[in-house]
């Protein structure tokens, strides 16, 4: 499972655009790259997931360099409810025991400003 | 409606005591999933189990157990609770293994509390 590596916190008013970048250097041919959002309280929730390129949906676009060292989390015009902890998440599906050594991080902490 | 759900919501217990916290998904899936999520807020996962195979991350102690009545049910059983185990426990599943690419979902989590 490959380490990431992402900032602790970040700051944004409402309205604008936020990015996350989460780096991986060591990231395997096979590894997906995921993006969970958690709430005080309550378990993490699925975000986004691609491999290469762009990826989007309704809640956010995934970003991801050819070389796939690192990936960026874009969230549109954030809102208040937005404020929460996001975790970025890389590796293939075949993870064995050897592999759980790290798992979530410790994420980055979003606080979106009135 | 509740997709994975988790009982108890809050556990206050003593050191030496031993305790189960019990999770139902209603998903279909056929993997689920261990998580301890401490103080400091990093989540690492105990186990994955689906109906072939159990994957134990090796730095979990024994005391802890996972047992699995069908698929539907993941429980974890904690023997001889310890301080250092106090935290927010959380169960997952998702369809199919490997847990870093396949989507899961998670309980609401249940925070234990060691006194």
């Amino acid at each position: 499972l490959a380490k990431t590596t992402q900032p602790i916190s970040m700051d944004s008013y409402e309205g604008q655009e936020v990015n996350i970048t989460c780096s991986h250097n060591n990231i395997a041919t096979n590894d997906y790259i995921t993006w969970y959002q958690q709430f005080p309280s309550q378990g993490p929730r699925f975000i986004i997931q691609g491999y290469k390129t762009k990826v989007t949906n309704e809640v956010a676009s995934l970003f991801i360099p050819a070389d796939r060292k690192s990936s960026t989390l874009s969230l549109p015009r954030v809102s208040l409810s937005d404020t929460a902890v996001y975790y970025c998440l890389v590796g293939d599906g075949h993870s064995g025991a050897g592999s759980y050594q790290l798992t979530f991080g410790k994420g980055t902490k979003l606080s979106v400003i009135p | 409606d509740t997709a994975v759900s988790q009982t108890p919501k809050y556990l206050v217990t003593q050191m030496g005591n031993d305790k189960s916290i019990k999770c139902e998904q209603n998903l279909g899936h056929d993997t689920m999933y261990w998580y301890k999520q401490d103080s400091k807020k990093f989540l690492k996962i105990m186990f994955s189990y689906n109906n072939k195979e159990l994957i134990i991350n090796e730095t979990v102690p024994n005391r802890f157990s996972p047992k699995s009545p069908d698929k539907a049910h993941l429980n974890l059983h904690i023997n001889s609770l310890e301080l250092g185990d106090s935290a927010v426990y959380f169960c997952a599943s998702s369809q199919g293994a490997g847990f870093a690419a396949n989507e899961q979902f998670f309980g609401p989590g249940t925070r234990l509390t060691v006194l």
